[in-house]
């Protein structure tokens, strides 16, 4: 099992650019979620999703959407990035929402 | 503040030593997670301990939970180089950003510095 990927590792984006992050799990969880860490900060919850077809708001959604069409697959995507957004995103999986949750290895995105 | 702070900040010992980490948070809880972050790596969830708990082991980790104090503590026993590690307290807390339902909140985290 291959667990949590995300797809890319690292991007560098200008402002005002729009890219697409790809996160994979095989696990079979119901609940998919993306986060942001910033330095010395833990991480904050961008958006979620309980299950197929469904996406909901987290602390801190500006910027940025959601899209479940697959089960296994969760995308975060930003349609004009900002400087704001530079930070290392993760993705996580989990059976429930206070459950265990497996996370992604991340992806360092950097606009300038 | 956040839900779940863990103190110190830092903290370096040497190998061989016990490393104890604090997390206090506001509300109540279900349950209260702990996890580990390796430097550029995802977190790896290490132990969960439910609200009616008040200490639990896995291997060198021993968590404690005292909900009177709001209050949980990670022991790393007989400590490693390779524990050298970012560890997160996660909690789980209403949020009305998510309708409500309960959702995990991470603290801002405790690093970990085992000397060889």
């Amino acid at each position: 099992n291959a667990g949590v990927t995300q797809t890319p590792k690292f991007r560098v984006l200008k402002t005002g650019q729009s890219m697409t992050l790809l996160c994979a799990q095989d696990m079979n969880h119901e609940y998919m979620y993306w986060y942001r860490q910033d330095p010395g900060m833990g991480l904050r919850l961008i958006h979620y999703s309980v299950g197929e077809g469904t996406t909901a708001k987290g602390e801190v959604p500006d910027g940025y959407n959601v899209s479940r069409l697959k089960k296994q697959n969760f995308l975060l995507g930003l349609e004009s990035a900002a400087p704001s957004q530079t930070s290392v995103y993760f993705c996580a999986s989990s059976y429930g929402m206070t459950y265990e949750q497996f996370f992604g290895p991340g992806t360092r995105l950097t606009v300038l | 503040s956040q839900q779940g702070e863990e103190d110190p900040q830092a903290l370096s010992i040497q190998e061989g030593e016990n490393a104890t980490m604090n997390c206090s948070y506001k509300t109540s809880i279900n349950n209260l997670q702990w996890y580990r972050q390796n430097s550029g790596r995802g977190l790896v969830h290490l132990i969960l301990i439910r609200s009616n708990e008040r200490e639990k082991h896995s291997g060198r980790l021993r968590v404690t939970l005292d909900t009177s104090k709001k209050s949980s503590s990670l022991l790393i026993t007989a400590s490693r180089a390779a524990d050298t590690a970012s560890y997160f307290c996660a909690t789980d807390v209403h949020s009305f950003s998510s309708g409500s339902a309960r959702q995990l909140t991470f603290g801002s985290g405790t690093q970990l510095t085992v000397l060889p």
